[in-house]
């Protein structure tokens, strides 16, 4: 099963709002990724994060590999209704080559 | 390129039966997965392959499970004697890997939706 715990499990927020959501873990990752999944549709990746410390921007998205490298955050700034949807957050490890742990995800709501 | 191709979209199929899916990975990519999401869950890892190779399988995947990538392009996913249990959306995904580079996460196709009644 997963072993990443991610909160909040939903947030209802208003247009112009900041989002934040975090991610943790019991072991070790040496990347952290963010995606994004619509009703329907398979997760697109937003964010990827290779080094612990590292703070990466995409547009209004901010998320941080955390010096422990046991948890990372993600960040929406002013939120507009297209950010809808499902975030999770994702580890993985140099000695797993292709295999990925999520989070069970993070639904935003944004309401005008 | 079109991306991660999932066939078919929606399957609906009586307890007991089998069912196959197709996946279609980006052209250049070298490596293959599939993933298995449950309602309110995040994806769970099933299996991969590097070109036709299987590399590693889930514990989630039970003997009813088979993954093929002949030839390195295509995959499929058959279940035999679906259980109400299946019901799922499987994802399949793509990504090109050299020797221990640097990961840059997957593509996903769109999944294949399974119902089992």
């Amino acid at each position: 099963g997963q072993q990443l715990n991610q909160s909040p499990q939903s947030m209802f927020i208003q247009e112009g709002e900041d989002v934040s959501m975090n991610c943790t873990s019991s072991s070790i990752f040496n990347t952290w990724l963010w995606y994004k999944q619509e009703p329907g549709e398979g997760p697109v990746l937003l964010i990827a994060l290779y080094k612990a410390g590292e703070l990466t921007s995409n547009g209004r998205l901010t998320a941080q590999f955390g010096i422990t490298r046991k948890d990372s955050f993600l960040n929406i700034s002013a939120s507009i209704p297209s950010d809808v949807g499902i975030y999770f957050c994702a580890g993985h490890n140099t000695d797993s080559w292709g295999k990925l742990q999520f989070g069970a995800g993070t639904q935003v709501v944004v309401t005008p | 390129d079109t991306g991660v191709s999932q066939d078919p979209r929606h399957k609906i199929t009586k307890r007991g039966q089998n069912v196959t899916f197709r996946c279609d990975p980006i052209s250049e990519h070298n490596r293959l997965y599939w993933y298995r999401q449950t309602l309110g869950q995040g994806p769970e890892f099933l299996t991969y392959f590097q070109n036709e190779a299987q590399l590693e399988k889930s514990r989630l995947l039970s003997d009813r499970f088979s993954a093929e990538r002949p030839k390195g392009s295509f995959s499929t996913l058959e279940i035999q004697r679906t259980e109400q249990g299946d019901s799922a959306m499987y994802l399949c995904a793509s990504s090109h890997v050299l020797g221990q580079g640097v990961f840059y996460g997957y593509t996903f196709g769109s999944g294949t939706r399974l119902t089992v009644v």
